[in-house]
């Protein structure tokens, strides 16, 4: 098994639409998530940190769910903009040795 | 003001030749890596330094050498290139291990 998997996508939503995205990682260990955003031929970005009691960002909604070894990212009213690739990382704080990177997954929102 | 830099932004060159991409942070961290994303664009950690100790990823080719001159700095050099050595490599940085990590634009190798 994988130590972080995610759905490849992609996802193709109408602008305005509700997408949600799972990740699920293999170790229970890990210590620390995080979703990145790329955007194509660019490097990754940090889109948020996830937190254990779950946090929000305006459109953006992160959940961890340890027990079942998941994470989550909700994106509300989606815009052409958050057309890219959405990584999930997971770090089980070995020295940074152990910043694991989910393969993404794709978003396109249409018009 | 650029956080995380790398040159080239474009390397071409021949099989067997040796290069060297060059990083270098302003933010004051303490840790930096080296990341190679390939075709597939699978983002793996190649290296992590963190005040001056090396963690070298042990499925690395001996031929990739990361070198630290200070803090600020994390160069990779590559001997012998291969053919799948081709991928864009990505510096990062983070003010420690278990932080979020700042990338660089990355640097598209390509040996032919």
């Amino acid at each position: 098994r994988k130590e972080v998997e995610q759905d490849p996508g992609p996802f193709n939503v109408p602008e305005g639409a509700t997408v949600a995205f799972n990740c699920t990682y293999s170790n229970s260990a890990s210590q620390s998530f995080f979703w990145y955003r790329q955007d194509c031929r660019k490097e990754p970005k940090l889109l948020m940190s996830v937190y254990s009691s779950g946090n929000e960002d305006g459109r953006f909604t992160a959940q961890l769910n340890r027990a079942s070894q998941y994470i989550s990212l909700l994106i509300r009213d989606s815009k052409l903009s958050d057309s890219a690739t959405y990584l999930c990382v997971v770090n089980y704080n070995n020295y940074g040795q152990n910043f694991v990177f989910g393969p993404g997954t794709r978003l396109s929102v249409l018009p | 003001d650029t956080a995380v830099s790398q040159t080239p932004k474009y390397l071409v060159t021949q099989m067997g030749n040796d290069k060297s991409i060059k990083c270098e942070q302003n933010l004051g961290h303490d840790t930096m890596y080296w990341y190679k994303q390939d075709s597939k664009k699978f983002l793996k950690i190649m290296f992590s330094y963190n005040n001056k100790e090396l963690i070298i990823n042990e499925t690395v080719p001996n031929r990739f050498s990361p070198k630290s001159p200070d803090k600020a700095h994390l160069n990779l050099h590559i001997n012998s290139l291969e053919l799948g050595d081709s991928a864009v490599y990505f510096c990062a940085s983070s003010s420690r291990p278990d932080n979020e990590q700042f990338f660089g634009p990355g640097t598209r190798l390509t040996v032919l």
